[in-house]
Order: C-alpha cells, then structure tokens, then sequence
C-alpha cells in the first residue's frame, strides 16, 4: 500500500515537554515538507527537505526541528519554545522534477495542555 | 513577497447550484497553480493544476479553473455543486526564488453545501 503515513492521529502533551511528529513515506519522492494548519490560516511551511541529510527553514521554523537521515523518513519535533503549538501537522512528498504536485499525508492534531 | 489571496472564508450553497470560488496571486512572472481540496476526515488531494497551455484547466469530480494572466487570478467552478462537495478548497502557487518547488496555500474556503 503506497502513501505517506503520520503518526499518531492525535498527540496530547503537556506544556513544556517536546514531542516528535512522524512522516514516512514509500513513494520514493525526494522531496518531503512539513506545513502546520491552523483555522482560517491555510497551509504554512514550516521545514522541508530536498534530499537526505539536508534540509531548510521554511515561513516557520522557530521552535521546530526535523532531520532526514532516510529517504522514508523526515520526523518534526515540536520543541517547548514553540510559543502556539497546538495545531495540524501535515507532512507532504514531492518527486525531485519541478512543477509536480505534492502528496499529503493524513496529518497529526497536536494539542497541548 | 509571493502571496495567494482567496475572496471567501466560508460560501454556503444549495445542491445543484453553481460555484465560483475566487483566487488571485501576487507574483508577475510564470506561475504555477493549483486547487487542492480537503474533504471532512481525508487527505488534502488535488483537484486541478496549471502549468502552462490551455488557461482552461479541467480536474477531478467536474472542476475547473480558469487561468487568466492580465487578473493575476485561478478561479475554481463547478456548474453545479453536490452536497458530497462539502470540503474546504486551498489554492496554491508554487514558489520561485531560494525555495523552488515549495507551495504557498491561500487561507482556503470552506464551502458547506446544503441538501
């Protein structure tokens, strides 16, 4: 079965604590991103990633961090600096060309306490 | 700064009536555009997408957009609308500059299409 997997669904955590997303993906794509929803805010960029063991800031990095040490695999870590993180976290994928869509995942709704 | 403006937060429609939902962006050179649409509990997925040619651009489940250049804007329709079209509708232009290849989403529109 083809697609990018998130996991969990739903994330509770506490104020304070840091917690990691997770995206994997068995399409092959080259490139993965992480955007953060939130109501009446559309889509914002927050890492994204070209290939393995690199990867850029996107609009909203502050108090995000990823790594990509696989080409399956690209993790977000919500840390406590982040100020507002309760939010949902899609993950996409995108082959490496340009001008191709991006593939969604299911996303995770994080809430903090 | 690259932006993507939707006109509409939430447009309210009778089954079997037509939609038009508005979206225009700021960038002047060659754009890249698409509708993506999120229905309740599913995955966003994409509707359409224009790169180039025919500014007529036809997508899944009887959509389309129309591309007009000298607007600055991708419009999405449907002539008539199904209460399963109930889903919330983003708009996107791909991004030109240090960041090549990533998508910048309008706000979106919820569209609540009434039986």
């Amino acid at each position: 079965d083809g697609g990018i997997t998130q996991s969990p669904k739903y994330l509770f955590r506490k104020e304070g604590q840091n917690v990691t997303l997770s995206c994997e993906q068995n399409l092959n794509h080259d490139a993965m991103y992480w955007y953060r929803q939130d109501p009446g805010q559309g889509l914002r960029l927050i890492y994204y990633s070209q290939i393995v063991n690199d990867f850029q800031k996107g609009d909203i990095a502050e108090g995000y961090s990823v790594s990509r040490e696989k080409k399956e695999s690209f993790p977000l870590t919500v840390t406590s600096a982040q100020k507002n993180p309760t939010a949902f976290y899609l993950c996409a994928t995108q082959r490496t060309e340009l001008y191709n869509e991006q593939f969604f995942g299911p996303g995770t709704r994080l809430t903090v306490l | 700064a690259q932006s993507v403006s939707q006109h509409n937060h939430h447009v309210i429609l009778s089954e079997a009536a037509s939609l038009e939902l508005g979206c225009n962006y700021s960038y002047g050179g060659t754009v890249n555009l698409f509708w993506y649409v999120q229905y309740p509990g599913q995955h966003l997925q994409l509707l359409l997408k224009y790169f180039s040619g025919d500014p007529l651009v036809k997508g899944i489940k009887g959509f389309e957009a129309e591309f007009i250049k000298s607007k600055f804007s991708f419009n999405l329709r449907k002539p008539s609308v199904q209460w399963s079209d109930t889903a919330e509708y983003f708009c996107a232009v791909i991004r030109y500059g240090g960041s090549q290849g990533n998508l910048i989403f309008g706000k979106g529109t919820k569209l609540s299409v009434k039986p």
